[in-house]
């Protein structure tokens, strides 16, 4: 598939088991963070943000947690499906009116 | 009732080329952007515009011309192709010209440069 030869960080998951996806963000100016999945093929699609007023925001079946001690952002996914297979960026805020987007995770979901 | 389109989906030319990528949004917003996607998929911000009027450009060169002839159109013209130039450029729109505005994509034009 598209993945083939990408060396971004991987992870594989069984469907049904819950996925963590990490990432450590680099300005502590940044005020606004957003999660992005892209599936083969297709363009970044939004999924869930958080303001740096809050540590911890829920949506269905995903959940984003912020860590601004130490810069770091996760994407928790709950009961991983197949559909759920792609790449996921994080982006951040805080660099005047444009987004950086980090450098991306494969997740693998296993039937 | 596509949100945002692009055409082509597919360009390959020769180096030294001029091609064109246009790019229209039927969600209203103000703003859009064009991003460039490398073959390790990283994604980096080239322009933006807000209402017609460039917001945002980031360190491309000037071979890469913007055009928004309309706030639903945003096209990219790209002057004597080279092979660094193949990637995957995306087009996205936002209600708003902040960041904080969610942005919509395009489902991307892959550009390769023979």
């Amino acid at each position: 598939g598209e993945s083939v030869g990408l060396h971004l960080p991987t992870l594989s998951v069984q469907e049904g088991d819950n996925s963590i996806i990490n990432c450590a963000y680099s300005n502590s100016a940044s005020d606004y963070f957003i999660w992005y999945k892209q599936e083969s093929g297709k363009g970044p699609q939004f999924i869930i943000d958080i303001r740096s007023n809050m540590d911890k925001r829920q949506g269905q079946r995903v959940t984003v947690l912020l860590n601004k001690t130490v810069k770091h952002l996760s994407l928790q996914i709950a009961a991983t499906q197949p559909g759920d297979s792609a790449v996921y960026f994080c982006a951040e805020s805080g660099y005047g009116n444009k987004l950086v987007f980090g450098a991306g995770t494969i997740l693998r979901v296993k039937s | 009732d596509t949100a945002v389109s692009q055409t082509p989906k597919y360009l390959v030319t020769q180096m030294g080329n001029d091609k064109s990528i246009k790019c229209e949004q039927n969600l209203g917003h103000d703003t859009m952007y064009w991003y460039k996607q490398d073959s390790k998929k990283f994604l980096k911000i080239m322009f933006s515009y807000n209402n017609k009027e460039l917001i945002i450009n980031e360190t491309v060169p000037n071979r890469f011309s913007p055009k928004s002839p309309d706030k639903a159109h945003l096209n990219l013209h790209i002057n004597s192709l080279e092979l660094g130039d193949s990637a995957v450029y995306f087009c996205a729109s936002s209600s708003g010209g902040g960041s904080w505005n969610e942005q919509f994509f395009g489902p991307g034009t892959r550009l390769t440069v023979l």
